[in-house]
């Protein structure tokens, strides 16, 4: 099945810096998103992008749709303390019952050193 | 914004013994998801809950194993039968929307370890 390679699997920086991180996959998405999960915590969605080539900001985080729809980068500007958890790519695609599902990445781990 | 509450939020469990996790949504939803990430991974999707209808489960997951019910549109059940050690994990039910264009929206998951 569709598997998202999702790198780097864990980041150690300090507070300020910038941060990025990526998804790339040998199938085709139509929809990329990115979550991010805290302790203990469901994820929760940060950006969702639905075209290819489209760069979509939400305060100090920015997503990419790559133009060959098999990847896609978060960056992350002025890291803060707050930023720090676990965060996931994920891919839509069809599922084994045709319905559409989400396929993830495996996850990068964010710890920021103060 | 949709808001999820699963029970229960943790729980050790026996090997062999199975135990239900029931997940509550404040809205009617048309499609529950159910959701498994284990130690240090990703999630996965185990199956879909439509109300009215059986769930329909992604290749490497079985109703016998994972039963699921759906009684009405707003409360789905999970169970893990008959568990293992390698049924560790954090469960997770999702719904649609309430939030950027409908997608995804993740309960806090409840977390079950198998001894």
């Amino acid at each position: 099945g569709q598997q998202l390679n999702q790198s780097p699997q864990s980041m150690f920086i300090q507070e300020g810096e910038d941060v990025s991180m990526n998804c790339t996959s040998s199938s085709i998405f139509n929809t990329w998103l990115w979550y991010k999960q805290d302790p203990g915590e469901g994820p929760v969605l940060l950006i969702a992008l639905y075209k290819a080539g489209e760069l979509t900001s939400n305060g100090r985080l920015t997503a990419q749709f790559g133009i060959t729809r098999k990847d896609s980068f978060l960056n992350i500007s002025a890291s803060i303390p707050s930023d720090v958890g676990i965060y996931f790519c994920a891919g839509r695609t069809r599922g084994d019952q045709g319905a559409q599902k989400l396929v993830f990445g495996q996850g990068t781990r964010l710890t920021i050193n103060p | 914004s949709a808001v999820i509450s699963q029970k229960p939020s943790r729980d050790i469990c026996q090997r062999g013994t199975s135990l239900t996790i029931q997940c509550q949504v404040d809205s009617q939803v048309t499609m529950m998801f159910w959701y498994r990430q284990q130690p240090g991974q990703s999630l996965t999707l185990i199956a879909t809950a439509n109300q009215g209808s059986e769930a329909t489960y992604e290749s490497g997951f079985v109703i016998d194993k994972f039963p699921i019910s759906r009684p009405n549109l707003t409360f789905s059940t999970l169970t893990v039968s008959n568990m293992s050690p390698e049924d560790s994990s954090i469960y997770l039910c999702s719904v649609k929307g309430g939030n950027i264009a409908g997608e995804l929206f993740f309960g806090e998951g409840s977390r079950l370890t198998v001894l």
